[in-house]
């Protein structure tokens, strides 16, 4: 069974702070995504990374930054959380071949 | 500019009857489209994926349907159940500036099946 893992299912964090979600897959997958999903609008996508230390920007990368320092692990940062950023974050990972997705069971984070 | 549009209102049936999904997109050529699961609070779950060059796929009691000159693809699910009762999400794949491809998703069609 696929195992992607993020590290909170529950987080609420104070405007300002910066918060940290991490993923983390067993799967050996190259291609790892952050997206978030908001009512009405779907799942869009923040930034995704097709190897260790390579990232790309997504739809909507204003006000995040990444990491991928070993291959199973990918990090979204908020630099500085805002009430705008309250939502539900997912992470996935996809094979090079580009197939299915697998996702991680989400984060749902509140900024207060 | 692209889209993928899928019927935003809930879908409710009885159970044992056949429940029906669109998908719908325009300005896209994609490879293959992909169909999802996802409960309320969880993150999509896989279900199918239809080539450009398949015009049905049949997993079970799922089945797909992919017409790429009417742009738009057709989720099936025959006997439903109760425990069938989710949101479903289609996916395409979608070029970016720097050349890679990235999953576009539908905001997905919720449906209710009825005991």
């Amino acid at each position: 069974d696929v195992k992607v893992t993020q590290s909170s299912r529950y987080l609420v964090k104070r405007t300002g702070e910066k918060v940290f979600l991490e993923c983390v897959q067993d799967m050996d997958h190259e291609n790892m995504f952050w997206y978030r999903q908001d009512p009405g609008l779907g799942l869009r996508l923040i930034y995704f990374s097709y190897d260790v230390k390579m990232k790309e920007k997504g739809d909507i990368p204003e006000g995040y930054s990444v990491s991928r320092e070993k291959k199973e692990r990918f990090s979204l940062i908020l630099e500085s959380a805002s009430t705008n950023q309250t939502s539900m974050y997912l992470c996935a990972i996809q094979t090079l071949r580009r197939t299915e997705a697998f996702f991680g069971q989400g984060t749902r984070l509140t900024v207060v | 500019s692209q889209k993928i549009e899928q019927n935003s209102e809930a879908l409710n049936i009885q159970e044992g009857k056949t429940a029906t999904l669109t998908c719908n997109y325009t300005n896209y050529s994609p490879a293959y489209l992909q169909w999802y699961r996802q409960d309320p609070g969880r993150g999509p779950v896989f279900l199918l994926l239809i080539r450009e060059n398949e015009k049905e796929k049949r997993k079970e009691r799922l089945k797909v349907t992919f017409d790429t000159t009417l742009k738009q693809s057709l989720f099936h699910i025959t006997a439903s159940q109760p425990a069938d009762s989710a949101t479903y999400l289609c996916a395409l794949e979608r070029a970016m500036n720097t050349g890679f491809q990235k999953l576009v998703f539908g905001t997905g069609t919720r449906l209710l099946v009825s005991p």
